[in-house]
């Protein structure tokens, strides 16, 4: 069974600083990984995915993530934060195998917050 | 490409009412369609998997008599909440899956439903 654990309710950076999300997976079977952020009220906007080719994978908005297998870890980051940045931050993980259903299982999410 | 909708973004009910809500892929057919429940600082809880043509699969713990799902086409799946309670006022959001091939859901922008 695929779980996601996102360490940390919530993030609080000062804006310029870097931004750092944990996401650890526990998955059978190899995964896809994404990340997702949802404003206010909003649906989910994909942030970039992990899928198999590079393990440093760069997505919108400045973000990228690593996957690395040893530590079963697709951290998010972003080198400098921005005031926009501020919103609450979805890990999820999906089996690499494609008659499972394509379920997206997803991490508690992370509030991240963007100081002036 | 790959844009989602939901109508009606806000609905508010009286108890014991139905309420339908639509989902839509507007550029693309989509094969799957999920419909998840969010409260409120919480993560997105799977409702069911939708196939267009065939019955939807629910999760555990899901009444299917109370969320009926129908997925008439390959652009459109609509969630109704029948005999709604208050206890069913949540954030509604539906996603959409390209092909079989194609892990990444394309998230709808959510369904505010107040039961009042």
């Amino acid at each position: 069974a695929q779980s996601v654990t996102q360490l940390g309710s919530h993030v609080s950076v000062s804006e310029g600083a870097l931004v750092l999300l944990r996401c650890n997976y526990s998955s059978s079977v190899p995964p896809y990984l994404f990340w997702y952020v949802q404003y206010p009220n909003q649906g989910l906007q994909l942030l970039l995915k992990y899928t198999s080719a590079a393990t440093l994978v760069k997505g919108i908005n400045g973000f990228e993530a690593e996957f690395k297998k040893s530590e079963t870890s697709f951290h998010l980051t972003k080198p400098s934060a921005h005031m926009s940045d501020a919103a609450e931050y979805f890990c999820a993980v999906s089996p690499m195998i494609y008659n499972q259903g394509g379920k997206l299982i997803f991490g508690q999410g992370t509030e991240l917050s963007v100081k002036p | 490409g790959a844009v989602v909708s939901q109508h009606p973004s806000r609905v508010i009910c009286k108890s014991g009412t139905s309420v339908k809500i639509e989902c839509r892929s507007l550029d693309f057919q989509a094969t799957t369609m999920f419909w998840y429940r969010q409260f409120p600082k919480k993560s997105l809880m799977l409702m069911a998997t939708s196939n267009e043509g065939s019955k939807a699969t629910y999760e555990q713990g899901v009444e299917k008599d109370k969320f009926l799902i129908n997925h008439a086409s390959l652009t459109l799946s609509t969630l109704t909440v029948t005999s709604a309670h208050p206890e069913d006022s949540s954030f509604y959001i539906c996603s959409a899956r390209r092909d079989l091939r194609d892990h990444e859901q394309y998230f709808g922008p959510g369904t505010r439903l107040t039961v009042t």
